[in-house]
């Protein structure tokens, strides 16, 4: 299937801090992305879906300032927590949405591996 | 009534055993349906895509019901590596829509 990659895998930060996580889609053009988020033994949540180009559209109960998202070009869109606290800690994910038809019919969905968030 | 259901489970079956999976969907205007598995602390990977003809995958059968808006997944044979969350994705014009999950657990 097709590769996303997010990065870092990883991040432990300091409370106040900013953490900025990378998606990129490597062998198809995402013109929509989104962002999820899952807690331990929790469903996925999305957070906001990102459109190349154009303002990112939030979910609700989602704050747009703090979770500031940009999709400049059709390959990568990033996340950035602001000012993180250490009830933002959690498992971030990305998709992107495969409209190439190429691979498993139209419109799928392929999932980054993940960023897990620490915030101390 | 939620846009996507599932039962959550845990499905606890023996190695070999078949087990099926229903998702229940609200929206009759979806257009697209997923099954996708998630194993502990990964991404949710892309199972297979739900046809209305239903489709098949080795071990795996998936089956859309448009009239009764839900959709199933059938697992044969199931094999330890097969424990994870199922989850079913209905797609609504620009959104996916997640179900829950199911979780299940072959056991030796």
């Amino acid at each position: 299937g097709a590769v996303v990659s997010q990065h870092p895998s990883w991040v432990i930060c300091k409370s106040g801090t900013s953490v900025k996580i990378e998606c990129r889609s490597l062998d198809f053009q995402a013109t929509t992305m989104f962002w999820y988020r899952q807690f331990p033994k929790q469903s996925l949540m999305l957070m906001a879906t990102s459109n190349e180009g154009s303002k990112a559209t939030y979910e609700q109960g989602v704050e747009k300032d703090k979770f500031l998202i940009n999709h400049a070009s059709l390959t990568l869109s990033t996340l950035t927590v602001t000012s993180a606290h250490p009830e933002d800690s959690s498992f971030y994910i990305c998709s992107a949405r495969d409209s190439g038809g190429a691979r498993q019919g139209t419109d799928t969905q392929y999932f980054g591996p993940g960023t897990r968030l620490t915030v101390l | 009534r939620k846009e996507v259901e599932q039962d959550p489970g845990p499905f606890n079956v023996p190695e070999g055993a078949t087990v099926a999976f229903n998702c229940t969907y609200s929206n009759s205007a979806s257009q697209s349906f997923f099954w996708y598995r998630q194993d502990c602390r990964k991404e949710p990977k892309l199972l297979m895509s739900v046809y209305s003809s239903g489709n098949e995958d080795g071990r795996f059968t998936a089956q859309l019901n448009r009239a009764s808006q839900y959709i199933s997944l059938l697992i044969r044979d199931s094999k330890l590596s097969d424990s994870a969350t199922y989850l079913c994705v209905v797609e609504y014009g620009q959104n996916f829509v997640f179900g829950p999950g199911t979780r299940l657990s072959v056991l030796p």
